[in-house]
């Protein structure tokens, strides 16, 4: 079937540092997706999200980037801070109009002070 | 808004046994779902429900029912609990469809930590 997944499954950088977490996924059809953080013994949260007809989105020191060609996607969190260590996963819609998410493994992402 | 609530937050089951995860939102979300998340294995979809009245099967449905009789309520069942059940369980409620150039995120609640002894 189709299915979402991390290139990494954990990261570790300094405070300060800029980081980068990597995501590909298969389904072609897919036109929407989310980068969501979990920290220890929390439900995902919503970070940031882009559709297929964009390559790029930023937010608040979070920048999504969206490679259609190679079905891949990118999480860059600049001025990593500590408060920032959690897992972060990537979800496609793969339901197409019929809107259903589908999850990546997630990456462990750890900001060393 | 309570957002996305669960209840229990932390269950221990004999193997055999029965019982119900409760999920409720108050947003008005037509779409909710139930995950499982293992070590490793990132969020797993058991069963998703787009409306009142309408269920359908994730990617892990074995072992687990729902029921979605009102849009605010979608329980998990557990008819005979097994070890291979033990795992968090997420709850998940969005808009069904994602609306044009808008966000359509999913808000989780807290989670379920069950273990199955």
């Amino acid at each position: 079937g189709e299915s979402v997944g991390l290139h990494l499954p954990t990261l570790s950088v300094q405070e300060g540092d800029n980081s980068i977490i990597n995501c590909a996924y298969s389904n072609s059809a897919s036109d929407y997706f989310i980068w969501y953080k979990q920290e220890s013994g929390k439900g995902p949260q919503f970070i940031i999200d882009i559709r297929s007809n964009m390559d790029k989105r930023q937010g608040q020191r979070v920048t999504v980037l969206l490679n259609k060609t190679v079905k891949h996607l990118s999480l860059q969190i600049a001025a990593t801070q500590p408060g920032d260590s959690a897992v972060y996963f990537c979800a496609e819609n793969s339901g197409g109009s019929n809107y259903k998410l589908t999850f990546g493994k997630g990456t462990l992402l750890t900001v060393n002070p | 808004n309570a957002g996305v609530t669960q209840t229990p937050k932390f269950q221990v089951l004999k193997t055999g046994q029965s019982m119900t995860l409760q999920c409720a939102q108050d947003m008005n979300h037509e779409y909710m779902s139930w995950y499982r998340q293992d070590p490793g294995m990132g969020l797993r979809l058991i069963h998703y429900s787009v409306g009142a009245g309408i269920t359908d099967q994730g990617e892990v449905p074995n072992g687990y029912n729902v029921s979605r009789s009102t849009t605010e309520d979608f329980p998990l069942r557990l008819l005979s609990a097994a070890p291979s059940q033990t795992s968090v369980y997420f709850c998940a409620s969005s808009y069904g469809r994602t609306p044009a150039g808008g966000r359509n995120e999913q808000y989780f609640g807290p989670g379920t930590r069950l273990t199955v002894t």
